[in-house]
């Protein structure tokens, strides 16, 4: 199985600030990688597939990019709405897998 | 407007059965793959099940392997979830979740079933 492994687990951020997540595939996964924002008792939300290919309505703020097994999302600037906890998931091979979650919140 | 509404969640013994289903509506579902994935309370996402979009394709994680069973019936729009064997490890939020095109990955869920496991 791939494993994916996070970092950091928690980001407490300003408004405004640059975050950087990153995601790293225990195996090479080429370009096969979600990222999803979920809210609390909300259910997950994609917003990144294919790496860097941003899914319709999501704000631009929001950027990935990597392949192999080195992945980033990136929020450009920090906005308010951006409070939640960001997975992501390796789409290469099955049993599919998540990494453990990245918690951000606004300062 | 793409909807996925989960149901069947609820308390099940441990050793019991549980069955959730999936309706879809506002796409034609039999154009779709589609998954199970689930999130223990405060835990992260864990994916379960994939069925392809003409059912011929299904995938299990190990850990349920052997004692769930994924299906769909295209006619009535229906994704379904047969939970058998259950442990307190199976208790859950559960999703439905369409997959847009290969490689696996999901664009919409619904809103989830909650599966307790619990004597």
């Amino acid at each position: 199985d791939i494993q994916m492994t996070q970092s950091p687990s928690f980001v407490s951020a300003s408004v405004g600030d640059r975050v950087t997540i990153t995601c790293r595939a225990s195996q090479g996964i080429s370009s096969w990688l979600a990222w999803y924002q979920q809210k609390p008792g909300k259910a997950p939300k994609l917003l990144i597939y294919a790496a860097s290919s941003l899914q319709g309505g999501v704000p631009s703020r929001f950027s990935g990019s990597g392949s192999g097994t080195d992945f980033t999302l990136t929020i450009s600037s920090l906005q308010p709405e951006d409070f939640g906890t960001y997975y992501c998931q390796q789409a290469n091979s099955f049993p599919l897998t998540f990494g453990g979650g990245t918690k951000v919140d606004i300062k | 407007e793409v909807r996925l509404e989960e149901s069947g969640g609820g308390l099940a013994q441990p050793g019991g059965s549980l069955r959730l289903s999936c309706a879809a509506s506002g796409f034609t579902f039999n154009n779709y793959d589609m998954n199970w994935v689930r999130q223990a309370p405060g835990k992260g996402l864990e994916w379960v099940a994939h069925i392809s979009a003409s059912g011929s394709v299904i995938k299990y994680a190990d850990s349920v392997r052997g004692r769930f069973t994924i299906s769909r019936d295209n006619a009535k729009n229906s994704l379904d979830l047969q939970m058998g064997g259950l442990s307190a490890d199976d208790s859950a939020l559960y999703y439905c979740a369409r997959n847009p095109w290969d490689p696996p990955h999901f664009d919409y869920w619904g809103q989830g079933a909650l599966v307790i496991v619990s004597s």
